[in-house]
């Protein structure tokens, strides 16, 4: 079974405050992808970023930041210098490289306080 | 360039009525196609998903049913509408592989009354 887990449901932060987003997963296959996608009010979902099981290398976005761990199956997203547009629901996903489901967690809601 | 179209943008419809919310997807063939929602202030539940021409595979039994007529168009339909139904609906693509991300349309606010 795959599943994925965000257990902060809400996070406020203060503009300019750096913030981690949690993302834990589950899944028994060897092969795998992590995603992360923002929903702002709007309610369209943006796609962020996608990593496979065989890359831990942490990426760095403007100031956007993923640190992804095999070792404690975590995909966490960090952003820095806060702002009031990064306010949105937050996913993290998960797909295998077998079957076809593309599952998500249950979302984080920044509130970004100017 | 790949586009996903999916309508309406907002319904409110009574309890016990039926429903169809539609999705087709343009300048690609053959997509992953699925169907998700999201109840107020909760995550993305994935309903069904589809890999091809009257392919439906169902996530989660409840009142609500898949199809998949053409290549590129999905639907989703209920016969009898329960309050419980009421929520975000998004529709979204991807190519074949697991390692593709999905491209979401602009979902329908389905309210019932």
């Amino acid at each position: 079974a795959q599943k994925v887990t965000q257990a902060q449901t809400e996070i406020s932060v203060v503009e300019k405050e750096d913030v981690t987003l949690d993302c834990v997963y589950e899944t028994r296959d060897t092969t795998y992808y992590l995603f992360w996608y923002k929903q702002p009010p709007s309610g369209e979902l943006v796609f962020l970023i996608r990593r496979n099981s065989f890359d831990e290398q942490n990426e760095i976005s403007g100031r956007y930041s993923w640190n992804f761990q095999k070792s404690t199956s975590s995909f966490n997203f960090t952003i820095t210098a806060s702002q009031v547009v990064d306010s949105a629901v937050y996913f993290c996903a998960l797909s295998a490289n077998t079957g076809n489901q593309f599952y998500f967690g249950t979302g984080t809601s920044l509130t970004v306080i100017p | 360039s790949q586009t996903i179209h999916q309508w309406p943008a907002t319904l409110v419809q009574p309890v016990g009525s039926p429903l169809s919310l539609e999705c087709t997807v343009e300048g690609t063939s053959n997509p992953n196609l699925y169907w998700y929602r999201q109840a107020a202030g909760r995550g993305l539940q994935l309903l069904f998903y589809s890999v091809g021409i009257g392919q439906i595979s169902s996530e989660v039994p409840q009142n609500l049913s898949a199809s998949r007529p053409q290549d590129r168009q999905f639907i989703l339909s209920s016969k009898k509408l329960l309050l419980s139904d009421s929520g975000f609906y998004l529709c979204a693509w991807r190519q074949y592989g697991g390692n593709e991300k999905l491209f979401f349309g602009s979902g329908t606010q389905l309210s019932v009354l």
